[in-house]
């Protein structure tokens, strides 16, 4: 079936360490893939997303390539600030009418000033 | 902008109470969705609804009803809490159901069943 894996939380860094926050998905088809960001006490919003192979998906100095040979979209950021302490929820979308969302179980960032 | 509004924010039932989470939103959205995310779970869908007068099940609808009576409104009915529902409950919509439309999610419902 349609499931989504992403790296095991919780991740402490450093202002303006390097992040990468990693996603495999098994999937039937061409899923689009997501990222959706949570702050604390909110809903999640949608930080970025990729439609088909080789996209990269970017917003707010996040990217994420889809890798359709290595089933993956991998969260990266160059500088992570205070700010961007957060969870991070990999998804796909597996298609249809429907349009349902599959999540991983997030990760969860904190960024140490 | 209100976007997707969700009430009550929290509540605690007792076990065998029956509630109401209530969600609208004002962007004329055509699919509406309800999400419990639990510690270590993620997101897992309850019920979507792809229009007026359409619902369908997701992963996890057992112990819960919808009704989609107009655009705007999709309430989620507990008929009879259990502890097991203990959960957080986001409400989320799109301008149509499909593999890139954006979810709006609510800012969520934190239920406790004691």
């Amino acid at each position: 079936g349609n499931s989504v894996t992403q790296m095991e939380g919780p991740v402490t860094l450093s202002e303006e360490a390097f992040l990468t926050i990693n996603c495999t998905y098994t999937a039937t088809g061409y899923p689009s893939l997501f990222w959706y960001v949570q702050y604390p006490g909110e809903g999640l919003q949608l930080l970025l997303k990729a439609t088909k192979a080789d996209d990269k998906g970017s917003n707010k100095g996040f990217e994420a390539t889809y890798r359709k040979e290595t089933t993956s979209f991998h969260l990266e950021k160059g500088s992570v600030q205070v700010s961007d302490s957060a969870v991070y929820f990999c998804a796909l979308n597996y298609g249809g009418s429907q349009g349902n969302l599959i999540f991983g179980k997030g990760t969860k960032l904190s960024v140490k000033p | 902008n209100a976007g997707v509004t969700q009430t009550p924010k929290f509540q605690v039932l007792k076990t065998g109470q029956s509630m109401t989470l209530q969600c609208a939103q004002d962007m004329n959205h055509e699919y509406m969705s309800w999400y419990r995310q639990d510690p270590g779970m993620g997101l897992r869908l309850i019920h979507y609804s792809v229009g007026a007068g359409i619902t369908d099940q997701g992963e996890v609808p057992n112990g819960y009803n919808v009704s989609r009576s107009t655009t705007e409104d999709f309430p989620l009915r507990l008929l009879s809490a259990a502890p097991s529902q203990t959960s957080v409950y986001f409400c989320a919509s799109s301008y149509a159901p499909g593999v890139n439309e954006k979810l709006f999610f609510g800012s969520g419902t934190q239920l406790s069943v004691l």
